[in-house]
């Protein structure tokens, strides 16, 4: 069963740093773009960021970008977001999704998501 | 990178059909034909019904139907039934980055 499990949201102060995890299982990892998502309290979804397959070339949203950082350790078959300078509207539920072979493809299937909280 | 624009809302009752518009620009939508369709039900994480315009993945039920012309694609959901009820949002590749919709809600009435 393909299946990503992501970790590491909190509370967290306007400026403090946090590092996302999203663990991956039950398909071949490193084949595959992989891309983090987010979804504000009652708002609609955001791509912020996308890695290819063995990590060389990374994307990011223009709102994170110089603040988070994509990366991925496929010995480990897990990708990672380091987000640093958060600010409150970064507050959201983070979501990893698989991509394709290309990053272009359709985002199948999506963690359970993470709830990131930037508050004072 | 502005978000693609959806309809806030549109609505159906069961057994008709509804269609959900997701425009762009030239620079997204118009410019590849990499437009996916994701539905979120409250609580949950999005599932993909549609890949690169009209590619239905493994599972998705053939009422689930994807097109595009020019900068603007669009979603049909034909036969509506109860569990449709849901968020729908469109998402397009955009060179360096990709883009998401601004998200229908779709209601059966």
């Amino acid at each position: 069963e393909v299946q990503l499990v992501e970790s590491g949201g909190g509370l967290v102060q306007p400026g403090g740093s946090l590092r996302l995890s999203c663990a991956a299982s039950g398909f071949t990892f490193t084949s595959l773009w992989m891309h983090w998502v987010r979804q504000g309290p009652g708002k609609g979804l955001v791509w912020v960021s996308r890695i290819n397959s063995d990590g060389s070339s990374t994307s990011h949203a223009d709102f994170v970008k110089g603040r988070f950082t994509i990366s991925r350790d496929n010995a480990k078959n897990t990708l990672y977001l380091q987000m640093n300078s958060l600010r409150v509207e970064d507050t959201a539920v983070y979501y990893c999704a698989r991509g394709g072979g290309y990053a272009y493809g359709g985002l199948d299937p999506w963690g359970q998501g993470t709830l990131v909280t930037v508050s004072s | 990178q502005s978000a693609l624009t959806q309809p806030p809302s549109a609505s159906g009752s069961p057994g008709q059909s509804v269609t959900i518009s997701c425009t762009g620009t030239s620079s997204d939508v118009g410019g590849y034909n990499y437009v996916s369709w994701y539905q979120q039900h409250p609580g949950k994480a999005p599932k993909l019904v549609i890949y690169e315009v009209n590619k239905r993945p493994s599972g998705v039920p053939d009422r689930f139907s994807g097109s595009k012309s020019g900068n603007t694609a669009s979603l049909t959901v034909s036969g509506l039934q109860a569990e449709d009820e849901a968020d729908y949002y469109c998402s397009s590749y955009a060179g360096t980055n990709n883009v998401f919709g601004t998200g229908t809600k779709v209601t059966v009435l």
